[in-house]
């Protein structure tokens, strides 16, 4: 069974700054693939970044860059120069393999950014 | 990125009614469609997996004939929570994978379901 583990409920960083959400996942599968998302207080999901298992170099999309540690299986997402607007619920989730590519998500992180 | 639509946003009803909810790719055919619930503070659990033309596949725990799925076309799913009760309430979220090979699923904004 796959299971995805966020050790931090909560985070802060002042704006401008960088903060890396931790993401450790487990799994006995050699294909799979990793999401990142936001959750803003609205509800909606936002997909952000996706690393694939066979992926050689780290995802990186704008602010957001996924740190691929395979042999940790840590799939931490750092977001550079903060804004007020990252303010949000950060899901980190992984793909099942061979059932229709279903999600298992982590409990989330919830990201605060200061002035 | 992708558009996924659900509607209605949130709704109130009484317990004992039935509730549809829509979930509608607007910019891309979905031969998969996913449908989560989500507790206040917690994570998205996943309900049942919904197929284009097939029967949904539902995950352990769910009730079957309480949360009918229909695939209905390749842009269009719907749930209907059945009989609902003050347990139901919650927040539903639906996502569309974008054809056999996409990787990425994209989220509809959610519907709150709340059962007086």
């Amino acid at each position: 069974a796959q299971k995805i583990t966020q050790t931090q409920p909560g985070m802060f960083v002042q704006e401008k700054e960088a903060v890396t959400l931790d993401c450790t996942y487990d799994t006995s599968d050699q294909s799979y693939g990793l999401f990142w998302y936001k959750q803003p207080s609205s509800g909606e999901m936002i997909f952000l970044i996706y690393q694939g298992s066979y992926d050689e170099q780290n995802a990186t999309e704008g602010r957001y860059s996924l740190n691929f540690q395979k042999a940790r299986k840590s799939a931490n997402l750092v977001i550079s120069a903060s804004q007020l607007g990252d303010s949000a619920m950060y899901f980190c989730a992984m793909r099942v393999t061979g059932t229709a590519s279903k999600l298992t998500f982590g409990t989330g992180t919830r990201l605060q950014v200061m002035l | 990125g992708a558009v996924v639509s659900q509607h209605p946003s949130r709704v109130i009803c009484k317990s004992g009614t039935s509730v549809k909810i829509e979930c509608r790719s607007l910019d891309f055919q979905a031969t998969t469609m996913f449908w989560y619930r989500q507790f206040p503070k917690q994570s998205l659990m996943l309900m049942a997996t919904s197929n284009e033309g097939s029967k949904a596949t539902y995950e352990q725990g769910v009730e079957k004939d309480k949360f009918l799925i229909n695939h209905a076309s390749l842009t269009l799913s719907t749930l209907t929570v059945t009989s609902a009760h003050p347990e139901d309430s919650s927040f539903y979220i639906c996502s569309a994978r974008r054809g056999l090979l996409q990787e990425t699923q994209y989220f509809g904004p959610g519907t709150r379901l709340l059962v007086l």
